[in-house]
């Protein structure tokens, strides 16, 4: 079956420092890969996705993934974060094994430190 | 005024009860999702809708039901709730056309469900 590893369940980072957000799916064929964030007391809202194209996918608030085929990996990076970043961050996929269903990981709780 | 507006935003019952959730979206879109968050668990799909006619079984679907009244509304039911049902149930729909097609989810701010 499809499934998604987000491989640290929390990362605390201090604001401007650089961070990443490691995600792993399983899948042997093409799908498509997406990462959401959630805010405290907010429903889920997308940062980006890949679709196809350029594996470097830029999303909102400063936040990119490269996708890498080979790894089967999909991680989220921002050179610079803000407090206003602190939220939990899910990584997910559609398509494979899945077929139509959006397949989420069990996320990953950024806390930026002042 | 939200998208997609679940109610209640909280709920707190009794083990046996009868509960709804309720979903409402003005976006137009056909799909339409049930998801259950636990913490350390993510998201798991409960139950999904394509169309008003099309219900379909997701991961976690025993001891919960749909209904699909309308493209707009999709409720989701618990006959008889038991406390491991306690967790933040959220809706979501989707703006996709067709398959192969990659695909948005737009989530409600969900409902906190309490099972005593």
């Amino acid at each position: 079956a499809q499934s998604v590893t987000q491989l640290d369940s929390q990362v605390p980072v201090f604001e401007e420092a650089p961070v990443e957000l490691r995600c792993n799916y399983s899948s042997s064929v093409s799908v498509y890969l997406f990462w959401y964030v959630q805010y405290p007391n907010q429903g889920l809202q997308l940062l980006l996705k890949y679709l196809s194209g350029s594996t470097l996918v830029k999303g909102i608030n400063g936040f990119e993934a490269e996708f890498n085929k080979s790894q089967t990996s999909f991680h989220l990076r921002k050179p610079s974060v803000h407090i206003s970043d602190t939220a939990e961050y899910f990584c997910a996929v559609r398509g494979g094994t899945g077929g139509f269903k959006t397949i989420f990981g069990a996320g990953t709780r950024l806390f930026v430190k002042a | 005024d939200a998208d997609v507006t679940q109610t209640p935003r909280n709920r707190i019952t009794k083990t046996g009860k009868r509960i709804m959730l309720e979903c409402s979206q003005t976006k137009g879109h056909d799909r339409m999702y049930w998801y259950r968050q636990d913490p350390g668990l993510g998201l798991r799909l409960i139950y999904y809708s394509f169309d008003v006619k099309d219900i379909n079984k997701g991961e976690i679907s025993d001891g919960y039901s749909v209904s699909r009244q309308a493209q707009a509304k999709f409720s989701l039911s618990l006959e008889s709730a038991i406390p491991n049902q306690t967790a933040l149930y959220f809706c979501a729909t989707s703006d996709s056309v067709g398959p192969g097609v990659g695909e948005k989810l737009f989530f409600g701010s969900g409902t906190q469900l309490s099972v005593l």
